[in-house]
């Protein structure tokens, strides 16, 4: 158990629909960061954010947004909703320092959209 | 954009062999790492490496940073079925303040 929860662990939807996904990091991580997993594009880093803010960006979609709350949980909110979408999404979090800190990884939530 | 490069991709051996899987850039990293993701949990940290030779060891798994820090190797000594698993390399640029980018990973079956 890395510390990481993530719900919900298993997600059907619809094209064309709106899910939110949603991330508890370890205790007194102040780091949180979005990987979406799937069998052709591998893990790709989606976004980061540090004590509540944005702090790294990376092949997010626009139609994708997250955020971070002050009690440090954070949510990924993914809209309009294409097959392409289908895919595992991986939240993860780490100490204070990204600097060669380890990161740990939460489970993930299985999305797929039919 | 940095990429890493995993090879093999698929990887089917029978137990007690010996094997190697490779992550190759053309870029330079401070630091890189080595995860291992079994089926329905996520990435599991095995190793860091941050000086260009170095060598770890964890067990039977051998970890080396090339000299250059943009490749890196991991050989796995008499594998056992519980090394079964996808292997991912990650690593973070020369200024170490980027987010990790993974490989896409090395899938590896070792039948007993």
């Amino acid at each position: 158990d890395s510390g990481v929860t993530q719900t919900p662990k298993h997600l059907i939807t619809a094209t064309g629909q709106r899910v939110t996904l949603r991330c508890s990091p370890r205790s007194g991580d102040l780091s949180v960061y979005w990987y979406q997993q799937s069998l052709d594009q591998g893990l790709q880093f989606l976004i980061q954010y540090y004590n509540g803010e944005e702090r790294a960006k990376g092949n997010i979609l626009e139609r994708f947004s997250a955020q971070q709350f002050p009690d440090l949980h954070s949510e990924l909110n993914l809209s309009s909703l294409e097959l392409g979408d289908s895919a595992l999404y991986f939240c993860a979090s780490s100490q204070p320092s990204m600097r060669g800190n380890t990161i740990y990884f939460g489970e993930g939530s299985w999305l797929t959209v039919v | 954009t940095q990429l890493l490069e995993q090879s093999p991709q698929f990887l089917s051996i029978q137990e007690g062999e010996n094997l190697t899987v490779y992550c190759n850039s053309s870029s330079v990293f401070s630091s890189l790492q080595w995860y291992r993701q079994e089926p329905g949990e996520g990435p599991v940290l095995l190793v860091t490496v941050v000086t260009g030779g170095e060598v770890k060891k964890l067990k039977r798994l051998t970890f080396q940073f090339g000299d250059a820090r943009k490749d890196s190797s991991l050989h796995i000594t008499a594998a056992q079925p519980g090394d079964t698993g996808l292997y991912l390399c990650a690593g973070r640029d020369h200024s170490g303040n980027t987010p990790l980018v993974f490989g896409k990973g090395t899938r590896l079956s070792v039948i007993a």
